[in-house]
């Protein structure tokens, strides 16, 4: 079945370091959203990509859709504390319900 | 508006015993779906529901069962508990079937002993 991983695990930065999470899936993706999950919350949508090769911002944030639609990327600009939290990456095969990555937690030193 | 509702916010039952768990979606919204998440990682999908009719369904046991009612709510049941089934539930609305942004709930903690 479809998989979808995500790296890091974990990631620690101090505050206005730039952070990365990248998603990878074993199937290609028909879409793919992320989701922003803070400790003892629950999951925050926070954009979905459908096209090949797209990329969207959102303030510090910006993601991407690979070519062949089967991995996509979230990079933060000058993290700050509010961005802790773990990222979830879901992707959904044709026809099929989305699956979670397992996440990326990230840390922010003050 | 109010967001998605869930009921009870936590739980501990017994293993075998029977549990139901509730979720009121967003007022509009006709999907509801269903995920375990287990400390540590990412939601697992286990049902989605769309106009009272089952339209995904996971790889879960048959312990696992679910419905959803006219005013689009929904009800989550799982029979015979197991130990590993203590994880947080949660329960997404979206408007439509497909390709719409999920809106969780705070989940159900359930601890079974």
């Amino acid at each position: 079945g479809q998989q979808v991983m995500q790296i890091p695990q974990y990631q620690h930065v101090q505050e206005g370091e730039d952070f990365t999470t990248y998603c990878n899936s074993s199937t290609t993706l028909s879409n793919i959203q992320w989701y922003k999950q803070r400790p003892g919350g629950h999951p925050v949508f926070l954009i979905q990509l459908v096209k090949s090769g797209e990329v969207k911002k959102q303030k510090r944030l910006t993601f991407q859709f690979g070519e062949a639609k089967k991995n996509s990327s979230l990079h933060i600009t000058a993290t700050q504390t509010t961005d802790v939290g773990t990222y979830f990456c879901a992707g959904r095969d044709y026809g099929q319900n989305f699956v979670f990555g397992p996440g990326t937690r990230l840390s922010v030193l003050p | 508006d109010a967001g998605v509702t869930q009921s009870p916010t936590h739980l501990i039952k017994t293993r075998g015993q029977h549990v139901t768990l509730r979720c009121s979606p967003i007022s509009g919204h006709k999907s509801v779906s269903w995920y375990q998440q287990v400390l540590g990682q990412g939601p697992q999908f286990i049902f989605q529901y769309y106009e009272k009719e089952e339209r995904g369904r996971g790889n879960f046991p048959d312990r696992f069962s679910a419905r959803q009612f006219p005013n689009y709510s929904s009800e989550l049941n799982v029979n015979a508990l197991l130990l590993g089934d203590s994880a947080l539930y949660l329960c997404a609305s979206s408007f439509e079937l497909k390709d719409y942004e999920q809106y969780f709930g705070p989940g159900t903690r359930l601890t079974v002993t």
